[in-house]
């Protein structure tokens, strides 16, 4: 069955830092991956999403994702981190339709 | 703004009663998703509308029931509730019916079960 593992429950850097999420997911064909943010009282918004070609993706808000297929890998990555970038960030799989299935979350931190 | 509405925000209510929580999707969106977020399970899929007719199925109770009306807005119909169906229930909405086209979160309902 698909599934999807982000291993870090929480994550605190501080501003200014680099940040790397880690995804890992389970999945029998090639696999459709995104990620999205929800920032505190808010719905999900998609950052960026991998369907095929090239294996790093660009998004919104200056991050990246990069698809590795020999890990079942899909972290994501800012070079910079913002205070405004703290909130909860979730990584999904497509299972086939419009279903989407997510990990448990990563939640972010931006120490000033 | 997704452009995504739910109604109401906030819902409190007691075990054994029934809830409907409704959802507006973003103007010429055919599809319709619900989602449930809680403490224990996380975000899972629920189901699936396209135009009217459901498209797909995740894990969603017997006692929950969904519906996508001809203006294209949705309901989801939750009775008989318990404790552990407290939780934030997305509704998104995408303009096709595949993974290709993205989905929009409306901002929840947050349901508590007392």
């Amino acid at each position: 069955a698909q599934s999807v593992t982000q291993p870090d429950i929480h994550i605190t850097v501080s501003e200014g830092a680099s940040l790397e999420l880690r995804c890992n997911y389970s999945y029998g064909a090639t696999p459709y991956l995104f990620w999205y943010v929800q920032s505190p009282g808010q719905g999900l918004q998609l950052l960026l999403k991998y369907f095929s070609g090239d294996t790093l993706v660009q998004g919104i808000k200056g991050f990246e994702a990069e698809f590795k297929r020999s890990q079942s890998s899909f972290n994501l990555r800012k070079p910079s981190v913002h205070w405004s970038d703290a909130a909860e960030y979730f990584c999904a799989v497509g299972a086939g339709g419009g279903k989407l299935i997510f990990g448990q979350g990563t939640e972010l931190s931006v120490k000033p | 703004d997704s452009g995504v509405t739910q109604t109401p925000k906030h819902l409190i209510t007691a075990t054994g009663q029934r809830v409907t929580l409704r959802c507006s999707p973003r103007s010429g969106d055919l599809s319709v998703y619900w989602y449930q977020q809680s403490l224990d399970q996380g975000l899972q899929f629920l189901i699936q509308y396209y135009n009217g007719e459901e498209r797909a199925k995740g894990n969603i109770l017997e006692r929950f029931s969904a519906q996508q009306f001809p203006d294209l807005h949705s309901e989801l119909n939750l009775s008989s509730l318990e404790l552990g169906d407290s939780a934030l229930y997305f509704c998104a909405s995408s303009d096709g019916q595949g993974l290709y086209n993205e989905q929009f979160f409306g901002p929840g309902t947050r349901l508590t079960v007392l």
